[in-house]
């Protein structure tokens, strides 16, 4: 069975400048979360998204927004970049919300602001 | 607010046994989970405690103390491939699909 997936697994952009990435979930999952993880640090919480609804947002400026499918496929948007959004982007997804719902990340999108 | 605290890193030889240990502080803790993270790569799951005491799954073992809010993962004979971030994480009933991490310790095995 495939596992999460992501594109673009690599990313280069310019300050101002917006991105997207994507996230498909293990089949059969219906929740995603975006994480962020700065070289050095633990994944930090962006978003999650169950049955196409926001269940959750971090600490993130308005600049970052995302959305879910009817595929349960979710993107991540990040508008005016900043140098101090370089990070890799991680998608994580799960069965359900639930206390016991164990998080299965995928590879990751490198983004390198310049 | 939410808080977590690993040993930044940590050495040990092939064969031997270590024990990693993480401190937390949170309102409504929910469970702990443990992920292994090698460089470049995503976190993978290696385990889930939510109840006191240790629970084992081959070479690796994690234990949860709810009243101190301790845990600790246990490697036991390690392998070069152990070399690795691993990453204490928990949850909170209010907020069940957040996850919160801490640095995470970075494990070096040498032969």
């Amino acid at each position: 069975d495939a596992g999460v997936t992501q594109s673009p697994t690599h990313l280069i952009k310019t300050r101002g400048q917006h991105v997207t990435l994507r996230c498909s979930p293990i089949s059969g999952h219906k929740s995603v979360s975006w994480y962020q993880q700065v070289l050095g640090q633990g994944p930090q919480f962006i978003f999650q998204y169950y049955e196409k609804e926001e269940r959750g947002r971090g600490n993130f400026p308005d600049r970052f927004s995302a959305r879910q499918f009817p595929n349960y496929s979710s993107e991540l948007n990040v508008n005016a970049l900043l140098l101090g959004d370089s990070a890799l982007y991680l998608c994580a997804s799960s069965l359900a919300i639930g206390a016991q719902e164990t998080q299965y990340f995928g590879p990751g999108t490198r983004l390198l602001v310049l | 607010g939410q808080n977590i605290d690993q040993p930044t890193e940590m050495t040990a030889t092939e064969g031997a046994i270590v024990q990693i240990n993480c401190t937390y502080q949170t309102s409504g803790f929910n469970g702990l989970f443990w992920y292994q993270q090698h460089a470049g790569e995503a976190p993978t799951f290696l385990s889930y405690n939510v109840l006191d005491g240790l629970e084992e799954k081959g070479r690796f073992s994690s234990f949860l103390s709810r009243s101190k809010g301790y845990s600790y993962l246990l490697l036991k004979e390690l392998q070069m491939k152990d070399s690795a971030s691993y990453l204490c994480t928990f949850n909170r009933g209010s907020t069940l699909g957040r996850l919160y991490f801490g640095r995470g310790t970075q494990l070096t095995v040498w032969p």
